[in-house]
């Protein structure tokens, strides 16, 4: 199957600092990129989605300018929290849909743990 | 109302039984039907996608569709203790524009 890297895998850093989460489709071109959020013990919350070469889409009540995405290219994109705050602790995953075949499946990072202390 | 509901478990079951774990929804627009097996501090993998309803088999597993009773189903035949994960339904309209989860059913298997 196709494969999606995001990097890093996990990371701690200081309130008010910024982090960047990479997710790469190695194999394949993504036509579109999806961010969630994963809380303990409950599903994945879709954060927003992101089309190369075009601005996200965010859901209801996730703040754009927080959660900055960038979708530069068909197979690299970004999510950065900015001003990093304990409450933003959280497991973040990227999806990758396949461009072409159908666009059928979509295909997942490893996710990043992120701790804000 | 969730788009999808799922029961979050646990379940637990011996070594070399047939789970079945389930799905419901409300969205009858959809028609694609993803199963995901996530291992703990894990991002989901897939295990199947079906279109529209029937069945399709892939080795131990079967996912089933049944769109009149907006019902899916991921049935594993001879379970393993690796089979234990949280498995996640997941289902799109034709557009693929999003994804709808359900909650995870957490799956343990005991030796």
């Amino acid at each position: 199957g196709a494969v999606v890297s995001q990097h890093p895998s996990w990371v701690i850093c200081k309130s008010g600092t910024s982090v960047k989460i990479e997710c790469r489709s190695l194999d394949f071109q993504a036509t579109t990129m999806f961010w969630y959020r994963q809380f303990p013990k409950q599903s994945l919350m879709l954060m927003a989605t992101s089309n190369e070469g075009s601005k996200a889409t965010y859901e209801q009540g996730v703040e754009k300018d927080k959660f900055l995405i960038n979708h530069a290219s068909l197979t690299l994109s970004t999510l950065t929290v900015t001003s990093a705050h304990p409450e933003d602790s959280s497991f973040y995953i990227c999806s990758a849909r396949v461009r072409g075949l159908g666009n059928t499946e979509a295909f997942f990072g490893q996710g990043t743990r992120l701790t804000v202390v | 109302q969730k788009e999808v509901e799922q029961d979050p478990g646990p379940l637990s079951v011996p070594e070399g039984a047939i789970v079945s774990l389930n799905c419901t929804y409300s969205n009858s627009a959809f028609q694609y039907f993803m199963w995901y097996r996530q291992y703990s501090r894990k991002g989901p993998e897939l295990l199947m996608y079906t279109y529209s309803s029937g069945n399709k088999e892939d080795g131990r597993f079967t996912a089933q569709v049944d769109k009149s009773s907006k019902y899916i189903s991921l049935f594993i035949r001879d379970s393993q203790p690796s089979d234990s994960a949280t498995y996640l339904c997941a289902m799109s309209v034709y557009n693929f524009n999003k994804f709808y989860f359900g909650s995870g059913t957490k799956l343990n298997v005991k030796p």
